[in-house]
């Protein structure tokens, strides 16, 4: 069974920086493209970024919003997808779900909620 | 940026009635590889999305037959057959022929 499960969301203040973690189960990670989508609070989703697979360089895509702040990385020994997130505003408060795939997928973590306020 | 805007954003239905969500984008979705990517999503209350559509019409594996996705180039539609309580949620289409963006969501409520 696929099971994708975040971590490491919480309060943080403006300026600060947080690392979440999605840790999958149940597939060959290496295989697999990982995303990060958010959604505020009563808002809609919205994609965040992905990280391609080893086979494709590993490299990595952002949104427009976060590019520059935020990095995503994969660990394949460890199964783990992390979103790094760096200069945070009061806008990034959302719901973190990672994904596995960019699109066409029915697999989603259940989310971590990062709250930035001061 | 692709933006994919939604109509209606919100919708309320008679159980059995049918519905229908439009979807366009700024932008065709053919991918030179002959695929259209576009998906529809569906967050029930509570819950993670689901994917309902993949690649404007091929439902996803147990998706009810009642959902049905066309269209082509800038223009697509989910349609539901005969709506049912558990229908309710939000609806988003999405695309990824360019980087991901979704549209803005459908709340369909029930009447």
């Amino acid at each position: 069974e696929v099971q994708l499960v975040e971590s490491g969301g919480g309060l943080v203040q403006p300026g600060r920086s947080l690392r979440l973690s999605c840790t999958a189960s149940g597939f060959t990670f290496d295989d697999y493209a990982m995303s990060w989508v958010r959604q505020a609070p009563g808002k809609g989703l919205e994609w965040v970024g992905f990280i391609r697979t080893k086979a494709y360089g590993g490299t990595t895509e952002y949104a427009a919003s976060v590019k520059g702040r935020f990095t995503i990385s994969r660990d394949d020994s460890k199964s783990i997808a992390y979103l790094q997130m760096n200069s945070l505003k009061t806008e990034d408060t959302a719901v973190y779900y990672c994904t596995r795939a960019v699109a066409a997928t029915p697999y989603w973590g259940q989310g971590t909620l990062v709250t930035v306020s001061s | 940026d692709i933006v994919m805007t939604q109509s209606p954003l919100s919708l309320s239905v008679t159980p059995g009635q049918p519905a229908s969500i439009s979807c366009k984008s700024s932008q065709s979705l053919l991918h030179s590889d002959g695929k259209t990517y576009l998906y529809w999503y569906v967050q029930k209350p509570g819950q993670t999305p689901q994917l309902l559509i993949y690649e404007v019409s091929n439902r996803f594996s147990g998706v009810p037959d009642r959902f049905s996705g066309s269209g082509s180039g800038t223009d697509f539609t989910l349609k539901i057959s005969r709506v049912e309580a558990e229908d309710v949620g939000v609806y988003y289409c999405m695309q990824s022929i360019q980087l991901p963006t979704f549209g803005q969501g459908t709340r369909l409520e029930i009447k």
